[in-house]
């Protein structure tokens, strides 16, 4: 969905680096969403947060660290990048129910 | 969390043929949530299923929930190319602190 958007689409990054995945949206949600996609394991929620004060720890959150710099941005960091954080990582967003997503960031850690 | 159990994991068929993939849990679902993501896409919004033993169609896409609320099936009549891609389901939980819970998909591929 256009109206969600992540940078960068693509990274190659070394074990023990510190990456910032980022998340906009233009859809003027208050709810936004962290998840990790593997090969047959799903999607597996990270993070979340409901309004810019409020961030929520999520099923794997171990690893993980979340800013909501507002109601439009939603950034993910690794600390320190370990190879099996290598995944499909997608930003999502919603106003009630339905979840719209952006179009991933494929990050790689070697 | 919760766990929803989708199976099949893949499912090859023919164009034409039917599908059907199955979302089971251990315990009532508050309500039901279907996702498609075409290969290499992101996952887009299919339907949400909230009422006990509720039936939703959207052309040859069927949604059923069951009368129990532990399980749910989407059904695709006479497959198309088109509708290549891994369906999930998911549970949305949490009341006013709302979040998915996602099984962990059905691929389906589909032999023109």
């Amino acid at each position: 969905d256009a109206d969600v958007t992540q940078t960068p689409r693509n990274r190659i990054t070394k074990t023990g680096k510190r990456i910032m995945l980022e998340c906009s949206q233009t859809k003027g949600h208050d709810r936004m969403y962290w998840y990790r996609q593997d090969p047959g394991l799903g999607l597996r929620l990270i993070y979340y947060s409901f309004d810019v004060k409020d961030i929520n720890k999520g099923e794997i959150s171990d690893g993980y660290s979340v800013s909501r710099q507002a109601q439009a941005k939603f950034s993910l960091s690794l600390e320190s990048a370990i190879p099996n954080q290598t995944a499909l990582y997608f930003c999502a967003t919603s106003d009630q129910d339905e979840q719209y997503f952006g179009p991933g960031t494929r990050l790689t850690v070697t | 969390g919760q766990q929803v159990m989708q199976i099949p994991q893949y499912q090859h068929v023919q164009e034409g043929e039917d599908f059907t993939t199955y979302c089971n849990s251990s315990t009532t679902l508050s309500n039901i949530q279907w996702y498609k993501q075409r290969p290499g896409g992101h996952p887009v919004f299919l339907i949400q299923l909230v009422k006990s033993g509720e039936v939703k169609k959207q052309k040859r896409l069927t949604f059923q929930f069951g009368e129990a609320k532990k399980n749910s099936s989407l059904h695709i009549t006479a497959t198309q190319t088109t509708d290549v891609g891994t369906y999930f389901c998911a549970e949305g939980s949490g009341g006013s602190n709302y979040k998915l819970t996602f099984g962990k998909g059905t691929l389906l591929t589909v032999n023109p």
